[in-house]
């Protein structure tokens, strides 16, 4: 059975900083690019950032939003993926997912979603 | 503002045939495989179709996906009460190196 289970989410003040983690199970995490997704309450999905396999230089990318705040990593040997979030600001406040994303044939799909975990940026 | 488009709503009834649509560019869309996403009251996202009607297991036939161009569209044919959900399109973006999703599209069963 595929899971993603993310940890870490909670209260943190502006400006702080929290780590959050994304437990993989059941598939080949090492060979498998992985997203962090947010949704604010009552909104849309964000892209947050990615982190691609090691065939792929673990190479990252991030939306502008985040861009110099968060950071993406990944320790295969865990099958776990992690999003630093640093110099937190109350719009960052969402549910966080990570995602599973793989290309085969030609064609990129997102098929595995973890639960979410919330974070709340206040004062 | 998100840069794949959606409709806010749609709605249909009971049997009906219904469609959405996401528009894009050339670097996303237009070169790019578009994802669709359901997402039900109070649950995670999941993957419905991507690529000309792949489904992963468990998703019914009723649903397929088209693309044409710079715009691709969701349909669901024979609705169901349990189809109302929130939909999103999805698609990488070559020149932004980001995936884009569409606004969502909130569907109504009335």
């Amino acid at each position: 059975e595929v899971q993603l289970v993310e940890s870490g989410g909670g209260l943190v003040q502006p400006g702080g900083s929290l780590k959050l983690s994304c437990a993989a199970s059941g598939f080949t995490f090492s060979g498998s690019g992985m997203h962090w997704v947010r949704q604010a309450s009552g909104k849309g999905l964000e892209w947050v950032g990615r982190i691609r396999s090691k065939a792929n230089s673990y190479a990252t990318a991030y939306a502008a939003s985040v861009k110099g705040r968060f950071t993406i990593s990944r320790d295969d040997s865990k099958n776990t993926a992690y999003l630093q979030m640093n110099s937190l600001k109350t719009e960052d406040t969402a549910v966080y997912y990570c995602i599973r994303r793989y290309c085969s044939g030609g064609s990129c799909f997102s098929d595995y979603w973890g639960q979410g975990t919330l974070v709340t940026v206040s004062s | 503002q998100s840069v794949l488009t959606q409709p806010p709503s749609a709605s249909g009834t009971p049997g009906q045939r219904v469609t959405i649509s996401c528009s894009g560019s050339s670097s996303n869309i237009g070169s790019n495989t578009v994802n669709w996403f359901q997402q039900l009251p109070g649950t995670a996202p999941t993957l419905l179709i991507y690529s000309h009607n792949q489904r992963p297991s468990g998703v019914p036939d009723r649903f397929s996906d088209s693309k044409s161009g710079t715009s691709a569209s969701l349909a669901i044919s024979g609705l169901q009460s349990e189809d109302e959900a929130d939909y999103y399109c999805a698609a990488w973006d070559d020149s932004l190196n980001a995936l884009l999703f569409g606004g969502g599209t909130k569907l109504t069963v009335l």
